[in-house]
C-alpha cells in the first residue's frame, strides 16, 4: 500500500524568508500525481501545487516550488518569501490513476510564519 | 460560485448514539469524497461517489458508518452507533474530474465529531 510521510509535525518561518517542508512516499508504480494542500485556520483546504511523475521538471506556482527526486521518493515542498497568510496546515498527498479516486495523504506539518 | 459546505461544523454526542454529517457540493460536481482525520493523524480516504453510485468505499471503516447520496446532489454520513474512537474531523470533497488525476479537489471546512 502506498504510505506519505511528512516527518516534521511543525516548522516555523521569519516572514520574508524560506521554509522546506519535507514529505517522502512509498509506492512501487512508476506513474503517479503528488500533491500539497494548504489548510488556513478554520478555512478550507486548497491545493497548492501538483506534479506529474513523468514529468522531470519541478512544479512552480509562484511562491511555491517542489524539489520532486523521483528515485528518492521524495517531493519537498520550498515556499519563499514567506508571508503572514502561508500559516497553515500543509499537506503531502499522493495519487495515481489506478486508484482513481483515492488520494493518500501524509500526517500534515503546521507551518508558524513569524512577523 | 458557493463552494462545498458541510452541516454541523461541530457535534458532540455520547457513545451509542448516531450522528448525520452533510455535504453539500460544488453544484455540476459528479465526484464526491468522504475523508476524516483522526486524532492528529493522516487524513484518510472513506469512500468515493460518481453522482449517486458509490465508486469505491474501500476505506469505509465498519459498518457502523453509511454513506448516501439520492440524487446524485448532497450525501450524508452516518455513524450509528458511535464509537470514541470515530471522533475526528470529516473531511467532504468534490470535483469534476478524478482527484488522484487532477489533485483538484476542493474540500469543506471539515465536520469535528467528538464522541464522549
Amino acid at each position: 500500500a502506498q504510505t506519505v510521510t511528512q516527518s516534521q509535525p511543525e516548522m516555523s518561518v521569519q516572514e520574508a524568508e524560506t521554509v522546506t517542508l519535507s514529505c517522502t512516499y512509498d509506492t512501487s508504480e512508476s506513474d503517479y500525481y503528488l500533491f500539497w494542500y494548504k489548510q488556513p485556520p478554520s478555512r478550507q483546504m486548497i491545493l497548492v501545487i501538483r506534479q506529474e511523475a513523468y514529468k522531470q521538471q519541478n512544479a512552480t506556482e509562484n511562491r511555491f516550488s517542489v524539489n520532486f527526486q523521483k528515485a528518492a521518493k521524495s517531493f519537498s515542498l520550498k515556499i519563499s518569501d514567506s508571508q503572514l497568510g502561508d500559516a497553515a496546515m500543509y499537506f503531502c498527498a499522493y495519487g495515481e490513476e489506478t486508484s482513481g479516486s483515492r488520494l493518500t495523504f501524509g500526517e500534515g506539518t503546521q507551518l508558524t510564519v513569524n512577523p | 460560485e458557493a463552494g462545498v459546505t458541510q452541516f454541523p461544523s461541530h457535534s458532540v454526542i455520547e457513545k451509542g448514539q448516531t450522528v448525520t454529517l452533510r455535504c453539500d457540493p460544488i453544484s455540476g460536481h459528479d465526484n464526491l469524497y468522504w475523508y476524516r482525520r483522526v486524532m492528529g493523524k493522516e487524513i484518510k480516504f472513506l469512500l468515493h461517489f460518481v453522482k449517486e453510485s458509490k465508486q469505491d468505499e474501500s476505506g469505509m471503516p465498519n459498518n457502523r458508518f453509511l454513506a448516501e447520496r439520492t440524487g446524485g446532489t448532497y450525501s450524508t454520513l452516518k455513524v450509528q452507533p458511535a464509537e470514541l474512537e470515530d471522533s475526528g474531523v470529516y473531511f467532504c470533497a468534490s470535483s469534476q474530474e478524478l482527484a488522484a488525476n487532477t489533485g483538484e479537489l476542493f474540500f469543506g471546512e471539515g465536520s469535528r465529531l467528538t464522541v464522549l
